[in-house]
């Protein structure tokens, strides 16, 4: 079955902190990995993906197969980082069939 | 960026009812868009693949009659909730699929979302 985890509901750290939001996933096979995040009262939108190996507003993803895992990481967090992002997951070369992770809300505190 | 609207952006309306919610693209064409459903503090949920000039691919458990979708055109896809009940209460999302096929850079728009409450 197809499956993303995100164990974290909120995280919530201080400007400046590293930050590490933690996905896991569950698939048959090699999908697409995904973070989209949502701003306040802003629709969701795609932070980064896998394939592209690239680096957005500081953060940075990498896929681990053999822990199924896609954390997201950032090393300096600031407050304009304070969203709701959510892991996803699609089949490989398909029409992003997107499943999610519940979400977690992260919260930066000055 | 590529723009993705809905409409109607909230709506309120009697159990029994029809509802109808458009999903537009606004400055590109879409020839996949997809339906989703959050419920409070929850995830997205995939309900249906729309595709242009062609029936809807719909998930497991979602029931297509009661979940009418019709994509007529490249930057238009509509959501019917046919005979609304309470339980249709949530919050509706479309996004529309922009890219060329296989080349890895395809990429989905989501649209501002549309609340619906019955009553």
């Amino acid at each position: 079955a197809q499956r993303v985890t995100q164990p974290e509901k909120l995280l919530s750290v201080f400007k400046g902190a590293p930050v590490e939001l933690k996905c896991n996933y569950s698939y048959s096979g090699s999908p697409e990995l995904f973070w989209y995040v949502q701003y306040s009262r802003q629709r969701l939108q795609l932070l980064l993906r896998h394939i592209s190996r690239e680096s957005i507003k500081g953060f940075t993803a990498d896929l681990n197969k053999g822990e199924t895992s896609f954390h997201l990481k950032k090393p300096f967090a600031q407050e304009e980082d304070s969203a709701m992002y959510y892991c996803a997951l699609s089949p490989p070369r398909g029409f992003q069939k997107l499943v999610f992770g519940t979400g977690t809300r992260l919260l930066v505190s000055p | 960026g590529a723009v993705v609207s809905q409409h109607p952006s909230r709506v309120i309306c009697k159990s029994g009812t029809s509802v109808k919610i458009e999903c537009r693209s606004l400055d590109f064409q879409a020839t996949t868009m997809f339906w989703y459903r959050q419920f409070p503090k929850q995830s997205l949920m995939l309900m249906a693949t729309s595709n242009e000039g062609s029936k809807a691919t719909y998930e497991q458990g979602v029931e297509k009659d009661k979940f009418l979708i019709n994509h007529a055109s490249l930057t238009l896809s509509t959501l019917t909730v046919t005979s609304a009940h309470p339980e249709d209460s949530s919050f509706y999302i479309c996004s529309a699929w922009q890219g060329e096929w296989g080349v890895g850079q395809e990429t989905q728009y989501f649209g501002p979302g549309t609340r619906l409450l019955v009553l």
